[in-house]
């Protein structure tokens, strides 16, 4: 199986800033990743795909980039919604596999 | 508007079984592949399993495959997960996920139900 690793697990910051959250995988996935954003409670939410596709209806301000086996998923400015967990996930084979999750939390 | 309307999550003792149930719409269902992740408690989502549009190719995690059974019924625009020999490890919350291409992306999920196996 892919393993995938984000780090950092949680992240502190303020509305406006800009952060980086980073997904390695243990092998070369190509660029067939997603990213997901996740509230308590609530279902993921596609944000990206094949690494760096934004899905309809996402705001610009998200953004990702990446190949083989390391990505990241880049908030240019953090707005009030957008605290939130963030989870990769490879589509490269199966299984798929999502990584543990970053938790960006306010400051 | 494409939703998925999940039922069938609840309490079980283990060794039990539940079938959950995932109602779609705003969409043509059979043309798209489906798929089941669960997240227990506190941790991160978790692939189940998946089907294509059309019922006839099916996948399994390992920690499911013989206890569990994904199955579709185009003609209701429902998929099921038939769950069987459940343990308390199977706690989680289940969604159902649409996947646009067959590809293992997914595009739009389910609210979730929640399983609980537990004594």
């Amino acid at each position: 199986d892919i393993q995938m690793t984000q780090s950092p697990s949680t992240l502190s910051a303020s509305v406006g800033d800009s952060v980086t959250v980073t997904c390695r995988a243990n092998q070369s996935i190509s660029r067939w990743l997603a990213w997901y954003q996740q509230k308590p409670g609530k279902a993921p939410k596609l944000l990206i795909y094949k690494a760096s596709t934004l899905e309809s209806g996402v705001p610009s301000r998200f953004s990702g980039s990446g190949s083989g086996t390391e990505f990241t998923l880049t908030i240019s400015s953090l707005q009030p919604d957008d605290f939130a967990t963030y989870s990769c996930q490879q589509y490269h084979g199966s299984p798929l596999t999502f990584g543990g999750g970053t938790k960006v939390e306010i400051k | 508007e494409v939703q998925l309307e999940q039922s069938g999550g609840g309490l079980v003792q283990p060794g039990g079984s539940l079938r959950l149930s995932c109602a779609a719409s705003g969409f043509i269902f059979s043309a798209y592949g489906m798929t089941w992740v669960r997240q227990a408690p506190g941790k991160g989502l978790e692939w189940v399993s998946s089907i294509t549009g059309s019922g006839k190719s099916t996948d399994y995690a390992d920690s499911v495959k013989g206890r569990f059974t994904i199955s579709r019924d185009n003609s209701k625009n429902t998929l099921y997960l038939q769950m069987n020999s459940l343990r308390a490890d199977d706690t989680a919350l289940y969604y159902c996920a649409k996947d646009p291409g067959g590809s293992g992306i997914l595009d739009y999920w389910g609210q979730g139900a929640l399983v609980t196996v537990s004594s």
